[in-house]
């Protein structure tokens, strides 16, 4: 299995400047989660999925923020219009369906996001 | 609500030295507990667990211990190597829920 697949690696992009960041989870998987991670704050859940729906958006930092899940085996990430302060890596995750215990987290390698 | 909070780093130590994160936590209940870890450049892995009080996660020479009567994880290793320089995650989950609770993150540097 390829694992999380992230894209982007790097985005550069100036202030003002619509991104797209895309994230194909794990076959099977039917969670998948959006964490942004800087040095001041950490790291942080943003949004997570469940069978494609929305379950939690409350760590969204603001309406600039828009995630989709079109289908099981894509997500994106917007920000709209970017700002420095959007500055980060960004990672997703995705677990399979729950069921006994808590499920492990398997991480992309995250899209480092510079906003000029 | 449920909290987890980590050792501040970094933690700089010399190879086949002694290492100790601390994790401490604050929840109801019995918790599952997580130590994941962030090469750099890289996403976080899960590195142990352990799901119930007195169990001992252990991996690629770590270990941890579920104490429930001090709410605590700590991460220990009896010799480091360079290789295991990274950033450290403890985290909390819960049973059939869907988020884990993750601290801040310590970042360990071994030196030749």
């Amino acid at each position: 299995d390829a694992g999380v697949i992230q894209s982007p690696r790097h985005e550069v992009t100036e202030m003002g400047q619509e991104v797209t960041l895309r994230c194909k989870p794990i076959s099977g998987h039917d969670y998948l989660f959006w964490y942004r991670q800087t040095m001041m704050r950490g790291l942080e859940l943003l949004i997570y999925f469940n069978n494609n729906v929305p379950i939690d958006d409350s760590g969204m930092p603001e309406d600039r923020f828009s995630a989709k899940m079109p289908n099981a085996s894509f997500s994106t990430l917007k920000i709209q219009p970017s700002e420095p302060r959007d500055s980060a890596v960004y990672f997703c995750a995705s677990i399979p369906r729950l069921g006994a215990g808590v499920s492990e987290q398997f991480f992309g390698p995250g899209t480092r996001l510079t906003v000029l | 609500g449920d909290s987890v909070t980590q050792m501040e780093g970094p933690v700089t130590l010399s190879e086949e030295a002694f290492l100790t994160i601390n994790c401490t936590y604050t929840a109801t209940g019995y918790p599952s507990l997580f130590w994941y870890v962030q090469y750099p450049g890289e996403g976080l892995q899960l590195l142990l667990k352990a799901t119930k009080a007195d169990d001992k996660g252990s991996n690629k020479g770590f270990e941890a211990t579920y104490r429930k009567e001090t709410t605590s994880f700590h991460l220990e290793k009896g010799s480091v190597q360079v290789s295991d320089s990274a950033v450290y995650f403890c985290a909390l989950g819960r049973y059939n829920t869907d988020k884990l609770i993750f601290g801040t993150g310590t970042r360990l540097q071994v030196f030749p």
